[in-house]
């Protein structure tokens, strides 16, 4: 069965400071897409990134980058120069290739303080 | 485009009521699901559908029923609501399935007393 851990419950950073959010995944399959989303304190689900398990590159997009490892079963996500604005729940979430389902994380709350 | 939309935003129901929480998309997506969000809990699938007429169930399905008429509406029905069903509840969207980009509405808080 599909699984997804973010061991990190919350995390709390002072503005500028670099983070990490970590996600470390259990698949069966070969075929398989991670998934990256925002929680601000509104509400709403923000998507971020998709990665399929056949791309390994590491993608930055502005201060956002993620790195998704198969050997680890991990896909981390790190904020660089981080701002306030970024203060908000961040779920990984891992579907397999034929199932119709989607597994998330429970999420990790990242809190960055001026 | 709306997107996905839901209604109602916020809902207060007593014990043993039923109500339906409804989600439409525009987008022609063939695949929609529900979740719940509970705190600690992330989000956990209910109910999800291929297309019109197909449904299945996901991890959290008891005290749910779904139906999907046409490719817009999912309708998520809560047939004797209970406390334990206090929760935000999400529907979303994709264009063929959970390995696409779902598209979330904005969500459903329902109260039970």
């Amino acid at each position: 069965a599909q699984k997804v851990t973010q061991a990190q419950t919350e995390i709390s950073v002072v503005e500028k400071e670099d983070v990490t959010l970590d996600c470390v995944y259990e698949t069966r399959d070969t075929t398989y897409y991670l998934f990256w989303y925002k929680q601000p304190p509104s509400g709403e689900l923000v998507f971020l990134i998709r990665r399929n398990s056949f791309d390994e590159q590491n993608e930055i997009s502005g201060r956002y980058s993620w790195n998704f490892q198969k050997s680890t079963s991990s896909f981390n996500f790190t904020i660089t120069a981080s701002q306030v604005v970024d203060s908000a729940v961040y779920f990984c979430a891992l579907s397999e290739a034929g199932y119709s389902t989607l597994t998330f994380g429970k999420g990790t709350m990242l809190l960055v303080s001026p | 485009n709306a997107g996905v939309t839901q209604t109602p935003k916020f809902q207060v129901l007593k014990t043993g009521q039923s109500m339906t929480l409804q989600c439409a998309q525009d987008m022609n997506h063939e695949y929609m699901s529900w979740y719940r969000q509970d705190p600690g809990m992330g989000l956990r699938l209910i109910h999800y559908s291929v297309g019109a007429g197909i449904t299945d169930q996901g991890e959290v399905p008891n005290g749910y029923n779904v139906s999907r008429s046409t490719t817009e509406d999912f309708p998520l029905r809560l047939l004797s609501a209970a406390p334990s069903q206090t929760s935000v509840y999400f529907c979303a969207s994709s264009h063929t399935g959970v390995e696409d980009t779902q598209y979330f509405g904005p969500g459903t808080r329902l109260t039970v007393l």
